[in-house]
């Protein structure tokens, strides 16, 4: 039971130009939600993250946006640089989940120079 | 200010042995979840401890144990070990009442031959 879905698994942009990174989830109780960047070899970092009671979060480059109704959730950055190339992996947790994360499958991010 | 520590780097087992894996929180946190991520998978969430306590738990089996410390240093034990064991674990900390904004180590590379 896959409750939060990333469908791409990877996505190429050129730098200087927007990435949009794309999740969806099924559970409607999740009211909290992250999105994170790991490199290889090392832990996921934490972004930015978003409550259910906003649709807009914003910090520097990176912009997170939820649809509730839609149960969608999308990561804007702009404008990409080669040092984002990283996978990117949403994630959510709600009050029946406590404060589990429940993590979709990732994204490779790649930004050509 | 230094973040979630974990230890081994990397660590090589047999089947059937047992292994135990170490995690310092960043300073301040309180809360530490552990998390196995596959290759090619998000972060699976194994289990939470909170005041020396497990607070939440996973869909992982009795051979997956924890314990926290007054220090709130955790460690993460595995039984029999099988060769799906083989993973990235990764520890998370965060403050209690903020126990969905997790920040994550670098990672257990387990391999299981």
């Amino acid at each position: 039971d896959q409750q939060v879905k990333q469908n791409s698994p990877s996505l190429s942009v050129q730098e200087g130009r927007i990435s949009i990174l794309n999740c969806d989830y099924t559970n409607s109780m999740f009211d909290y939600f992250l999105w994170y960047k790991k490199y290889p070899a090392e832990g996921p970092t934490f972004l930015i993250s978003i409550s259910s009671i906003k649709d807009k979060n914003e910090d520097g480059r990176f912009t997170v946006f939820l649809n509730k109704s839609a149960k969608h959730l999308s990561l804007h950055i702009v404008p990409s640089q080669p040092g984002d190339s990283a996978v990117y992996f949403c994630a959510a947790s709600g009050e029946t989940s406590g404060s589990r994360l429940t993590f979709g499958e990732g994204t490779q991010l790649t930004v050509n120079p | 200010d230094a973040g979630v520590t974990q230890s081994p780097t990397h660590l090589i087992k047999t089947r059937g042995q047992q292994v135990t894996l170490r995690c310092s929180p960043k300073s301040g946190h309180d809360t530490v979840s552990w998390y196995q991520q596959a290759l090619g998978q998000g972060p699976q969430f194994i289990f939470q401890y909170y005041e020396e306590e497990e607070r939440q738990r996973g869909n992982f089996p009795d051979r997956f144990s924890g314990h926290q410390f007054p220090n709130y240093s955790s460690e993460l034990n595995v039984n029999a070990l099988l060769l799906g064991d083989s993973a990235l674990y990764l520890c998370a900390s965060s403050f209690s009442d903020k126990a969905y904004e997790q920040y994550f180590g670098p990672g257990t590379r387990l391999t299981v031959t």
